[in-house]
């Protein structure tokens, strides 16, 4: 089973629209989870931390199942800008490294 | 949000040629890591350093990979003899604690033709 899973998508979704991503991950010890926005051959960049009570950073929002191992992202209002592939990055435990799921491609048309 | 500079932005090489990738942190940093993303493809951790140390590797890091911080500043990683395989985007990445969040770097591109 691999680590991090992640819908490959594309999803295509018009400007204004509210979009998904999920994410299940193997270990159930691992500690720590991120969202992570990738835009074609640059870096990384941390999008947001996820929490098991749930977080929000304006438009969007992350949510932790540490029963189901689910992690997942909601997009509201979508901009063009968001355009974007989402990684979804998990620390298995202390003292290891990041593990990336293989992303999930986002295309906002208007 | 912490600062990582990467050289060279690109690299050109062929097959068993030695190369070698920087990699700055702008500001005082404990840990630091390598990852890669080969094209179409997820990515890669490949080691993790503390303490001038690999704390870390994986499978993928095996004899022909070296990292090391020789001046306390600049954190490489050698490739001694590279293969076609090993063309990818070659990221550095830093954290102040262990389980504190990774801030990458640009990025070389490594093309070994």
């Amino acid at each position: 089973r691999k680590e991090v899973e992640q819908d490959p998508g594309p999803f295509n979704v018009p400007e204004g629209a509210t979009v998904a991503f999920n994410c299940t991950y193997s270990n159930s010890a691992s500690q720590s989870f991120f969202w992570y926005r990738q835009d074609c051959r640059k870096e990384p960049k941390l999008l947001m931390s996820v929490y098991s009570s749930g977080n929000e950073d304006g438009r969007f929002t992350a949510q932790l199942n540490r029963a189901s191992q689910y992690i997942s992202l909601l997009i509201r209002d979508s901009k063009l800008s968001d355009s974007a592939t989402y990684l979804c990055v998990v620390k298995p435990q202390a003292g290891t490294a990041l593990i990336f799921g293989k992303g999930t491609t986002l295309s906002v048309s208007s | 949000e912490p600062e990582v500079t990467q050289t060279p932005s690109h690299q050109v090489t062929q097959m068993g040629q030695e190369v070698i990738l920087r990699c700055v942190p702008i500001s005082n940093h404990l840990y630091f890591y390598w990852y890669r993303q080969i094209l179409g493809q997820k990515v890669e951790f490949l080691v993790s350093f503390y303490n001038n140390e690999i704390s870390e590797k994986s499978e993928i890091f095996d004899d022909q990979f070296s990292v090391e911080r020789p001046d306390g500043s600049n954190f490489t990683l050698k490739i001694r003899s590279t293969k076609l395989e090993d063309s990818a985007m070659y990221f550095c990445a830093i954290t102040g604690t262990v389980n504190e969040k990774l801030f990458f770097g640009s990025g070389t591109q490594l093309s070994v033709l």
